[in-house]
């Protein structure tokens, strides 16, 4: 057991510009979350997946971002013409299921600056 | 909506010093509670967690009790070392359907030697 991982640790971009990050859950886990920390706050729900289905959307995230989970196991959170707005660590966190209870193990983020 | 509210930090503590951080919550169920820590340059983890109202969440010497009558999950150490020292979140969910964690705004907690 790896751990999550996320790639690339950070971004640079120029406003307007197209990034893609990468999440690898911990193998076995149905459930896969982004958040998005800023300075200062906790993390913020953006969406998550139960396997590849991609059940619940926040209302964060906007047109401009959209998520895969092909096949269930990794995925990514694309954001298509950046804005300084969308400046912030996005969090990947994988649990084994659906219940309360249940931890979702985070990986460490990807840190993304738009100029 | 549901939320969670955390004391203000920063927190500054002499090491061997009794710590609280304070934690309410509004929610419109009966959520899990957890309390999930940040050291500097590292991830967020879990520190401990509770299910149903009056458990008892401990870890590495953190206890936090899950208070339905006082919507609380406050998180206390009887000695704190510099090592604690990092951010700490408080955080409910539901699982199921709203399974994602709803997070406080966090407590940076300074320990001096």
């Amino acid at each position: 057991d790896t751990g999550v991982s996320q790639n690339p640790r950070h971004k640079i971009t120029k406003r307007g510009q197209n990034v893609t990050f990468r999440c690898d859950p911990i193998s076995e886990h149905n459930r896969l979350y982004w958040y998005r920390q800023t300075l200062g706050q906790g993390p913020e729900f953006l969406t998550y997946f139960q396997n590849e289905a991609q059940l619940e959307k926040s209302r964060l995230l906007s047109d401009r971002f959209s998520a895969e989970r092909p096949k269930g196991s990794f995925s990514t959170l694309e954001i298509q013409r950046t804005e300084q707005g969308d400046s912030a660590m996005y969090l990947c966190a994988s649990s084994l299921s659906a219940l309360a209870q249940e931890t979702q193990y985070f990986g460490p983020g990807t840190r993304l600056l738009v100029l | 909506g549901d939320s969670v509210t955390q004391m203000e930090g920063p927190v500054t503590l002499s090491e061997e010093a009794f710590l609280t951080i304070n934690c309410t919550y509004t929610a419109t169920g009966y959520p899990s509670l957890f309390w999930y820590v940040q050291y500097p340059g590292e991830g967020l983890q879990l520190l401990l967690k509770a299910t149903k109202a009056d458990d008892k969440g401990s870890n590495k010497g953190f206890e936090a009790t899950y208070r339905k009558e006082t919507t609380s999950f406050h998180l206390e150490k009887g000695s704190v070392q510099v090592s604690d020292s990092a951010v700490y979140f408080c955080a409910l969910a539901y699982g199921g359907s709203q399974g994602n964690l709803i997070f406080g705004k966090g407590t940076k907690l300074s320990v001096k030697p």
